[in-house]
């Protein structure tokens, strides 16, 4: 298995402009999480899918934000406009039966920054 | 909602020395989780340890879930073991999905 894969794995842009991150998760997991890390916050949440299906967005900072996951194998996070402050890592995980599962799988980031 | 709490936050360790991190958690959980997440930001799965002790090579970890802690043993340390080692566990919403809730870490530092 080829693991959690996001893209692009860094992204330096203007601020202003829309990002747009990429993850494909393991196959035949049912869960996918979007997480944010920065020096000051930690690793925070961002939004989570079950089966496809948003649960929990209360982690995504602002409107700015948004994320979809069109079908099982695909979930993109959007950032629109990006401002200097968004500049973080951004991971994927997902895992597999949820609450009783083998726990999460994390891709390898993607270190987004923002000028 | 639960909280995770780990210490020490730093570590600095002479390569070959032992080390126990800790991760307390203020309510009942069914799973726990370790990560390790290397100088190069990646985020590695160590253990995946709902309770008792698990090994592997030079880390084990123990999860005592009665009393709301796992600890997490690394024997003689080596460079490579330098990162952030994070536990996780997980918190359940009304309709039984789950999002695992982060501890803010131990920065752990071995020095050849």
């Amino acid at each position: 298995d080829a693991g959690v894969i996001q893209s692009p794995r860094h992204e330096v842009t203007e601020m202003g402009q829309e990002v747009t991150l990429r993850c494909k998760p393991i196959s035949g997991h049912d869960y996918l999480f979007w997480y944010r890390q920065t020096m000051m916050r930690g690793l925070e949440l961002l939004i989570y899918f079950n089966n496809n299906v948003p649960i929990d967005d209360s982690g995504m900072p602002e409107d700015r934000f948004s994320a979809k996951m069109p079908n099982a194998s695909f979930s993109t996070l959007k950032i629109q406009p990006s401002e200097p402050r968004d500049s973080a890592v951004y991971f994927c995980a997902s895992s597999l039966q949820g609450g009783t599962g083998h726990g999460y799988t994390f891709g390898s980031g993607t270190r987004l920054t923002v000028v | 909602g639960i909280q995770v709490e780990q210490s020490p936050p730093d570590l600095i360790l002479q390569e070959g020395a032992n080390s126990t991190l800790r991760c307390n958690f203020s309510d009942s959980v069914n799973n726990l989780q370790w990560f390790h997440q290397n100088p190069w930001g990646q985020l590695i799965n160590l253990f995946y340890i709902p309770s008792g002790t698990k090994q592997n090579g030079r880390l084990s970890a123990t999860t005592v879930a009665t009393e709301r802690y796992s600890l997490l043993y690394i024997s003689s340390s080596q460079t490579t073991d330098s990162g952030v080692y994070f536990c996780a566990v997980p918190t359940y919403s009304w309709s039984g999905t789950y999002k695992y809730i982060f501890g803010t870490g131990t920065r752990l530092k071995v020095l050849a």
